[in-house]
């Protein structure tokens, strides 16, 4: 079965750099979620988007946009990096927006920043 | 805010033995409750969940998880594990009013052979 794919997979910046991460959802899914790991920490939910428009906000840095597009993919663009957002970067996807629906999550992008 | 806690990081165990990592979430609404896991290099996959009803729920694997109310707990146990159990264990949840996952900072299990 078709998973959530994100690319790229790894992505190593300077500061001050700007990156683009990119989340495909399952096909049919419409609703798209954003997580962020940091090193031995849990995941932290970024952002999520139904139906290509956003649905709830967490912590998300001002410096980090995110938007989902007429295909239901979605990219997070992440401006003036810094080294504490070296992290794994995930993206899920559900069917739905409700609660109850399961995410099924990517393999994640394991951003570094040097 | 609801946030999850989990303790215990690291367990190391043999195969056969019993497995049982705690999961205490905090938060006085309705929520729904999640355990996740990662094997290594993989991504993060669905064990169960829970919603409503029998609060005794089984999912994948083998793995079952009780929600006792009352302790705010949603533990995870399976009766007998496996090598191939060795894995990344996240207990998650979400509240009522919105969709976005809290999670636990995991449980890394070990099981020898």
């Amino acid at each position: 079965a078709a998973g959530v794919i994100q690319s790229p997979r790894h992505l190593i910046k300077e500061k001050r750099e700007t990156a683009t991460l990119k989340c495909y959802p399952i096909p049919r899914h419409d609703t798209v979620y954003w997580y962020q790991q940091g090193p031995g920490q849990d995941p932290q939910f970024l952002i999520s988007f139904y139906e290509k428009m956003q649905s709830d906000k967490g912590s998300i840095p001002d410096r980090f946009s995110a938007q989902q597009f007429s295909d239901y993919h979605s990219e997070l663009n992440m401006s003036s990096l810094e080294l504490g957002d070296s992290a794994l970067y995930f993206c899920a996807s559900s069917l739905g927006e409700d609660r109850v629906n399961e995410q099924f999550f990517g393999p994640g992008t394991r951003l570094t920043v040097l | 805010a609801q946030s999850v806690s989990q303790h215990n990081h690291h367990v190391i165990l043999s195969e056969a033995a019993s497995l049982e990592l705690g999961c205490n979430y905090s938060y006085g609404g309705t929520v729904n409750l999640f355990w996740y896991v990662q094997y290594p290099g993989q991504h993060l996959q669905l064990l169960l969940k829970y919603f409503s009803g029998d609060p005794l729920v089984k999912g994948i694997k083998g793995f079952e998880a009780e929600f006792i109310k009352s302790k705010f707990s949603f533990n995870l146990r399976k009766p007998s594990v496996q090598w191939s159990d060795t894995a990344e264990y996240f207990c998650a949840v979400n509240a009522k009013g919105n969709n976005r996952l809290a999670f636990g900072k995991g449980n890394q299990v070990v099981v020898i052979p």
